[in-house]
This record gives structure tokens, sequence and C-alpha cells, in this order.
């Protein structure tokens, strides 16, 4: 069945940078676009970023516009975000999740890693 | 991009019916027939449950259903069962590649 697992969460010092990784299994990755979605626990959803199936094109919220970077390896089907200049304000639990390219929702999601910014 | 606009909270008795609706704007709700609804149970991931306004995924019941009317869509449940208790989110493609959450709505079932 379809899986989305995502890691590298943790503890990182405000300013300092972290890669997550989400991993996908049980479908044909290079046919979905992939996003990163956070949620400060206990609050809201927060749309982040997304790339497409093919990896052409990319887009980003304007809270991590130039700051986040997302990017895929579909030899090992996998989409990774990027994150440098953290912040205190990033806390948050980040999802990844699935999108049919064109068809605007997100169908499946992963259970989340949690990244805590804190000196 | 402002977040859509949710009620922080709605509930109701099992076997009733209750409705959350998500404002937006124009540019979003109002153009775009893509809204889309997520529930969160504690500690879990989002799940789908409404997808272009009004779709049912396979394996959703069918005591949820979605509409629109102008710049406010909404998310009906019908038969309130304790399962339904949790977290609601509307989601909106607004243009450019983006999208916005709504804050989201905490159903409490008495």
């Amino acid at each position: 069945q379809v899986q989305l697992v995502e890691s590298g969460g943790g503890v990182v010092q405000p300013g300092r940078s972290l890669r997550l990784s989400c991993a996908a299994s049980g479908f044909t990755f290079n046919n979905y676009a992939i996003h990163w979605v956070r949620q400060v626990p206990g609050k809201g959803l927060e749309w982040l970023t997304v790339m497409s199936y093919d990896g052409n094109n990319k887009y980003y919220a304007d809270s991590v516009k130039g700051r986040f970077t997302i990017s895929r390896d579909d030899s090992k089907n996998t989409l990774y975000l990027q994150m440098n200049s953290l912040r205190t304000e990033d806390t948050a639990i980040y999802y990844c999740a699935t999108e049919t390219w064109g068809s605007y929702y997100f169908n499946y999601w992963g259970q989340g890693t949690l990244v805590t910014v804190s000196s | 991009q402002s977040a859509l606009t949710q009620p922080a909270s709605v509930s109701g008795s099992p076997g009733q019916s209750i409705t959350i609706s998500c404002t937006g704007i124009s540019s979003d709700v109002g153009t775009y027939n893509v809204v889309s609804w997520y529930q969160q149970h504690p500690g879990k991931a989002p799940k789908l449950m409404i997808y272009e306004g009004s779709k049912r995924p396979s394996g959703v019941s069918n005591r949820f259903s979605g509409s629109k009317s102008g710049n406010t869509a909404s998310l009906t449940i019908s038969g309130l069962q304790a399962e339904d208790e949790a977290d609601y989110y509307c989601c909106s493609h607004v243009g450019y590649s983006t999208w916005v959450f709504g804050g989201g709505t905490k159903v409490t079932v008495l």
C-alpha cells in the first residue's frame, strides 16, 4: 500500500540547517507531485512547498522562500527538504504528502517528523 | 496569502448533523473549485475526506459531504458518530501553485 515515511527531524539550534527526507513506497513515485506541510504542535496546518512529478517545478510559501529547498531523487523514491537559517518559529511537525499533479489535493500523507529549533 | 476562516469549534450530539464553514476570498475559494477537507485525529496525520469541493475518496463514509457557495465552502457530517470527533481543515489552491489551509475546526461529539 501507499506509504510515506518522513525522517531527519530533531533538535537544532537557531540559524543552523537540517535536511528532512520523505521515503515513498507502494506507488509510482514519479507520477506524483510531493508537498511539505507543517504543523506547530496544537496548531493548524501550513502548506510550505511542492515539487512537480517530473522535478521541473518547485513552489514555496513566502514564509520559507529563500531558506528551504525541496528536491527529489527518483532513483531512491525519496523527497528532501533542506532547511537553512532555521528559526524558533520553524518548530513544527513536518509532513510530506502526495498530489496527483493538477488535482490540487493531498491524497496520501506521511506520519510526520518533529523539528524543534531551540538554543 | 491569509488562511481560510473556519470556526474554532463545532459540536453536536450523536446522530445529529453539523456543518463546518470555510470562508475565503474571491481569488481562492471563490475562483477555484478545488477545496479539499482533511480530518485529523490527535497524534495522527491528516486524512483526505473531500476533494474538488464535494467528491469523496474511496473508503470515506457517505456521511461526509461538501459544498460551496460563493466564497464559502462547507463540510457537513450527517449522523454524527463518536469516531468523527477530530480536527477538520479545509484547503484551497490559490493560484501560482500555492495552497492555503483554514485554521481548523475542532468537532466535539457531545
